[in-house]
């Protein structure tokens, strides 16, 4: 069946960097985008960026361009986030999620929580 | 930066019909999608491009545009519709954005 598994729950210290992926399963990976949204502690969905499904070029929310980065690689079916400099307002649950075309974010990845502590 | 505004909450007895609503400067040129997320759990798509349900969910679940407001619609509410719900959509740059979601509460 169509799935997204993310890697396991991660614990950085503050300035640290943390690399999340997500692997597809079950469809043709290179046919839709790939989104990254996470979730603070009793927060709102937030959009970090989304790599499109054409060429995998990525784009970023403003409110984390230059810390962090998103790509693919598709022979292994498989997103990345790295989110650098990590702070404890980072703490969060991590989403990826595919979207084709205009249907929307249809599939959801099962989150990574992130836990920043010194 | 681009919004969508939601209600923070809204309450509703059984049976009866929520309306959550979602309003942006760019949702007439953008299309909406509204997601339900249960405690825990990863966000569900409910509604996609304003108004075609998702496959999988109930026929109860409508949603519907008018201007700079879409309005996500749950006729007869049932206890499990109990969630928070999220809208979202796009700038026209490609940058995404989602509401600040809407509890819904089944009293």
């Amino acid at each position: 069946q169509v799935q997204l598994v993310q890697s396991g729950a991660e614990v950085k210290k503050p300035g640290a960097s943390v690399k999340v992926s997500c692997k597809a399963s079950g469809y043709t990976f290179s046919s839709y985008a790939i989104h990254w949204v996470r979730q603070a502690p009793g927060q709102r969905l937030e959009w970090m960026g989304w790599t499109n499904a054409v060429n995998g070029d990525a784009r970023y929310s403003q409110e984390f361009q230059g810390r962090v980065t998103i790509t693919r690689d598709t022979s292994a079916s498989t997103s990345y986030m790295e989110l650098r400099s990590l702070r404890s307002e980072d703490m969060a649950v991590y989403y990826c999620a595919r979207q084709r075309q205009d249907y929307g974010m249809d599939v959801w990845g099962q989150g990574t929580t992130v836990t920043v502590s010194s | 930066s681009y919004e969508l505004t939601q209600p923070p909450s809204v309450s509703v007895s059984p049976g009866q019909t929520a309306r959550i609503t979602c309003s942006g400067h760019g949702l007439p040129k953008q299309y909406a999608y509204w997601f339900q997320q249960k405690p825990g759990q990863a966000p569900v798509m409910v509604i996609y491009k304003d108004s075609e349900r998702s496959s999988g969910i109930p026929g109860r679940f409508s949603g519907s545009s008018s201007g700079t407001t879409v309005t996500l619609t749950i006729s007869g509410v049932q206890a499990e519709d109990e969630a928070d719900y999220y809208c979202q959509s796009a700038d026209s740059s490609g940058t995404y954005v989602f509401g600040g979601g809407t509890k819904l509460t089944v009293l």
